[in-house]
């Protein structure tokens, strides 16, 4: 089976500032896709941004982007002038291209964001 | 925008009783997911149902488990004899046809056993 891993139980930022969430992964496909989800407080899943595997452009949105590096299984998560809002448990997730397969996912980092 | 919903948000039961959770995927997806996420940890795979049956399981998912597409709409997650460990955030999940459609997540529903 495919395994995540996040290395980083805890991170926290000041307001404003830049940090990186690290992702890596295990496994043999070739095709496959990732995703961070942010869970706040209330505990829903918001996706934050997806990557398929086989486009060496990283993924943007917003404020929010991936360093993508296929050969190395990583997949970290970069979050541009924080805020406070993004203070949230962060899960990377990975899944197969075939269809209807499951996600995998990390263990999760916890975001904090300093005023 | 379309979501997932689920119903009820917190369910509070006693040991050994069954209970139903409701969801209600994304009208036009055509795979349906169960999650689940213990307290502290991370979320972690149930079931797939695709074509009106299970298309994945894992060895969480016993025979205490089943689920169901009852209608069009719906998608249920019933428990059998609950166990206090079954206490959890239930998270459906829906996706498209093909494995590029990302899949959404419903809020979750809070299980606690008693």
């Amino acid at each position: 089976a495919q395994t995540v891993t996040q290395s980083q139980p805890e991170m926290s930022v000041q307001e404003a500032e830049t940090v990186t969430l690290s992702c890596t992964y295990d496994t043999s496909e070739s095709d496959y896709y990732l995703f961070w989800y942010k869970q706040p407080p209330s505990r829903q899943m918001i996706l934050v941004i997806r990557q398929e595997a086989y486009k060496q452009q990283n993924a943007t949105e917003n404020r929010f982007s991936v360093n993508f590096q296929k050969a190395a299984k990583s997949f970290s998560l970069k979050i541009s002038d924080s805020q406070l809002g993004d203070a949230a448990m962060y899960f990377c997730a990975y899944r197969s291209a075939k269809p209807g397969n499951q996600f995998y996912f990390g263990t999760g980092t916890s975001l904090t964001v300093i005023p | 925008e379309p979501e997932v919903t689920q119903t009820p948000s917190h369910q509070v039961t006693q040991m050994g009783q069954e209970v139903i959770l409701r969801c209600v995927p994304i009208s036009n997806h055509l795979y349906f997911y169960w999650y689940r996420q213990i307290l502290g940890q991370k979320v972690e795979f149930l079931v797939s149902f695709y074509n009106n049956e299970i298309s994945e399981k894992s060895e969480i998912f016993d025979d205490q488990f089943s689920v169901e597409r009852p209608d069009g709409s719906n998608f249920t997650l019933k428990i059998r004899s609950t166990k206090l460990e079954d206490s959890a955030m239930y998270f459906c999940a829906s996706g498209g046809l093909a494995g590029t459609d990302t899949q959404y997540f419903g809020p979750g529903t809070r299980l606690t056993v008693l």
